[in-house]
Order: C-alpha cells, then structure tokens, then sequence
C-alpha cells in the first residue's frame, strides 16, 4: 500500500472549516483515500473514503487533485468533539480489508 | 450503522496470568475480524486477521503462541493474551468489515494493565 504524509498536528477554531492535508505521492491506480479519526482512548471512526473523484458525506468532505497524488479531508464546522487524531490511509479497494495506520495528524479544536 | 463491542472496556491483571478479550459485531456477520494492539502515544499496529472456521493469520514479530485468536462463531472473535507480562499492558482493539460500504467498524478498545 501506497505510503501517507500527514502534518503531525494543527488547531481549528470552532465553528471554521477545518483543513486536514495528505499526501500520498506514490499512489497507484487502484488504490483507494480511507479516512478515520479516533478520539481519545476510543476505537478508531470511519469517515470517509474515495477513489478520483470527491466525495462528501453528513461528516466531512474529501477532495482529491487530479493528479491523486494528495487529498484534503474537510470539516465543514469543526466542534470541540471534533478534536482527534485523523489517518489519512490509501490502500487497494479489494476484499483484503487490511488497514495500516501512520501517525495522522492530531487535530484540537479550540472554542 | 453497524456495532462492534468489545468486552471487557478494561482489565487489570497479574503477570503470569491469561486474560481473555470478546469482540462482538452486534447487528452483522463477519467472517474476518481484525486485532490491533496500541500503545500510549502511538499509532494502530495490526496484530492478526482472525478468520470464521480457520486459524488465525498473525503479522510478523507477532507471537502466535501468545495472542491465541478463535474465531469460533461469525459474530465473535477473542483475543486470549497468555502469561501476560506487564510489557503486553496496551490498548486492544478490534474491527470488522461493513456489509456494504468498503469500510471497517472499530470496537471501542480494551485497556489492559498487567501489574
């Protein structure tokens, strides 16, 4: 599976768009962009995922360059339960549900 | 959406015993379920891939005499930690594949303390 970078940390103001940036400049064709998030001493949380195009969901948006080699995960209106620790993962949308996790990026939101 | 649960939430125990965690899917069936070890300020690290009605597969640098996986039913996978010592104290945690969306559904954790 394709490897990510992710900035190991960033702050978001209540209520504003949260920007989560990933790169993953050695993505394949067939692999897919997973996002999860887990908050603190909790089991991590699907939040969405994508293959070219962008795709948005009732948590967050993903936009994916056309060259698919980085994404940005966005949160429409960041809440104080929102602060957690994001993991951008690309892998290959096969039956092997397999999933490898970085560091992510620790996201705080602050009121 | 789809459940995992996980029982117990926490445990704490002596070195030299074996502890037992449950891993559930409430309202699905699995056949794989997935266990995940973490350590405090550390990322997720796969353990195994537990399989219904088949031996565990274990990752490398995983001891599979010591983390016994049975997956005996489709909605329940545990993770026995044999002769715990205090340096297997983690969180534990397991998941499973959504029905129909390429996703996994992530149990809430096991936090296991060997003293």
């Amino acid at each position: 599976d394709a490897k990510t970078t992710q900035p190991p940390s960033m702050d978001c103001a209540e209520g504003r768009a949260a920007n989560l940036p990933c790169n993953h400049s050695t993505i394949s064709g067939n692999e897919y962009v997973y996002w999860y998030r887990q908050i603190h001493s909790q089991g991590p949380q699907y939040i969405i995922h994508g293959l070219k195009n962008n795709e948005t969901n009732e948590m967050a948006s993903l936009i994916i360059t056309e060259d698919r080699k980085s994404s940005t995960l966005i949160l429409p209106h960041a809440t104080l339960r929102d602060t957690a620790v994001y993991y951008c993962i690309v892998r290959v949308g096969t039956n092997d549900y397999k999933l490898s996790f970085g560091a992510g990026t620790t996201v705080t939101v602050r009121a | 959406g789809a459940v995992v649960s996980q029982h117990p939430s926490w445990v704490i125990c002596k070195s030299g015993t074996s502890v037992k965690i449950e891993c559930r899917s409430l309202d699905f069936q699995a056949t794989t379920m997935f266990w995940y070890r973490q350590f405090p300020k550390q990322s997720l690290m796969l353990m195994a891939t537990s399989n219904e009605g088949s031996k565990a597969t274990y990752e490398q640098g995983v001891e599979k005499d010591k983390f016994l996986i049975n997956h005996a039913s489709l909605t329940l996978s545990t993770l026995t930690v044999t002769s715990a010592h205090p340096e297997d104290s983690s969180f534990y945690i397991c998941s499973a594949p959504g029905r129909v969306t390429d996703t996994q559904y992530f149990g809430p954790g096991t936090r296991l303390t060997v003293l």
